[in-house]
């Protein structure tokens, strides 16, 4: 089945450090969806990329979908302590998420 | 607008109890979804439901895990017996069954068993 591996699990950044999550498909992707998750909270949608190539930024985040749609990534420039929380990616096929990447930022 | 809603929000109960986990999903949605998560294992899909029919439990961890949508606005998700291994946040999420659809989470139950 679609297996969608994200690395790393978790990350602890300095203020201001950038940061960046990965994920990884063993197969193409149809369309991928970033979610974020606060602590002591629940998913919550970022965005979704769909085209091969496509990329999407949002304030100081920067999504990718990579041009075989089989590897994504989020690229978060100068942290702060309101980034902190776990980002998760989904394949669309089973919407499954998996450990997604836990990112602490220390102040 | 409500978004999904789940009850209880928190509950702790004794090895051995059964436990009932309750979700309104957003009304329109017609797929409907559960999760464990937890620290070790992540974010977990239980199952999911379209149109109220069970699609795929594969993620049903055994027979102690049961869950039912008997309409299009009310699922259950029931434990019994329960063990303390289940302790973890349940998420209930809906979305509308096309793809490039947004999946909408509840707030969770966290569940307790001691």
């Amino acid at each position: 089945g679609q297996q969608v591996m994200q690395i790393p699990q978790y990350q602890h950044v300095q203020e201001g450090e950038d940061f960046t999550t990965y994920c990884n498909s063993s197969t193409t992707l149809s369309n991928i969806q970033w979610y974020k998750q606060r602590p002591g909270g629940h998913p919550v949608f970022l965005i979704q990329l769909v085209k091969s190539g496509e990329v999407k930024k949002q304030k100081r985040l920067t999504f990718q979908f990579g041009e075989a749609k089989k590897n994504s990534s989020l690229h978060i420039t100068a942290t702060q302590t309101t980034d902190v929380g776990t980002y998760f990616c989904t394949g669309y096929q089973k919407v499954t998420f998996g450990t997604g990447t836990k990112l602490q930022v220390i102040p | 607008d409500a978004g999904v809603i789940q009850s209880p929000r928190h509950e702790v109960t004794e090895m051995g109890q059964e436990v009932t986990l309750r979700c309104k999903p957003i009304s329109g949605h017609n797929s409907l979804f559960w999760y464990r998560q937890t620290m070790m294992r992540g974010l977990e899909l239980l199952i999911y439901f379209n149109n109220n029919v069970p699609i795929d439990d594969s993620g049903m961890p055994e027979d102690r895990f049961s869950a039912k949508m008997p309409n299009a606005s009310f699922s259950t998700l029931k434990i019994q017996p329960s063990e303390p291994r289940d302790s973890a946040v349940y998420f209930c999420a809906s979305k509308i069954d096309s793809s490039g659809n947004t999946i909408y989470f509840g707030e969770g139950s966290w569940l307790t068993v001691v």
